[in-house]
């Protein structure tokens, strides 16, 4: 059984940055490509990054991606209002044939 | 651009059925995989079935398996999603959520159709 275990919350100052971390607990961890979603109150989830690190078109480079080993993250440089959200990781987990998400993290501007 | 939009959400009693439908549209959905996932309200996302191209391959989560069915209809860009036996624990929020090439997993996603289920 898969488990991505993310923070609960972070924050930080206006154009401060944040990290938010996934943890992979998988034999299988190795072959994961990690997505990072944003979900804005009230709205539908939003793809950030794909593949570990890579940004679909529109997606500001303020957000990064990282995978290394069993673990991936989720960087949002000069923070912006804007970015208060709740933030999801996710991956296809072979063994399982199912998609699974992180229990999610919520991003607060101070 | 990729338009997603569901439809067929309601409330409905524990034992009933509903069936959710996805229009599609900006790509060509025949060649694509697609998903529904979906959201207890101030909870987070659960994945809940996807379904190949050409509907040879179908995955659901252990929580729907045997309840719930994924379709599709290529020649008229939906997805369907037949819930069948549902509980109070399955309402929800739903999305349809398409894999357009973007990684291995949902890319574009619509605006959720809301389930409720009570008594």
């Amino acid at each position: 059984q898969s488990v991505l275990t993310q923070p609960p919350s972070v924050s930080a100052a206006p154009g401060q940055k944040v990290t938010i971390s996934c943890s992979v607990s998988s034999p299988y961890s190795e072959n994961y490509f990690l997505s990072w979603y944003q979900q804005l109150p009230g709205t539908a989830p939003k793809l950030l990054v794909y593949d570990n690190h890579k940004r679909p078109l529109g997606i500001p480079d303020r957000f990064s991606g990282t995978k290394s080993g069993t673990s991936g993250t989720l960087d949002i440089s000069g923070l912006q209002t804007g970015d208060e959200a709740d933030y999801y990781c996710g991956a296809w987990d072979t063994s399982l044939n199912s998609w699974v998400f992180g229990g999610g993290t919520k991003v607060t501007v101070l | 651009e990729v338009h997603l939009v569901e439809s067929g959400g309601g409330p409905v009693k524990p034992g009933g059925s509903l069936r959710l439908s996805c229009a599609a549209s900006g790509f060509t959905f025949s060649l694509f995989t697609m998903n529904w996932v979906r959201q207890v309200p101030g909870k987070g996302l659960e994945w809940v079935s996807s379904i190949s191209p050409r509907t040879t391959d179908r995955y659901y989560a252990d929580s729907v398996k045997g309840r719930f069915t994924i379709s599709r209809d290529n020649a008229k860009n939906s997805l369907f999603l037949q819930m069948d036996s549902l509980r109070a624990e399955d309402t929800a929020v739903y999305y349809c959520a398409s894999m357009t090439g973007y990684g291995y997993g949902p890319d574009y996603w619509g605006q959720g159709t809301l389930v409720t289920v009570s008594s």
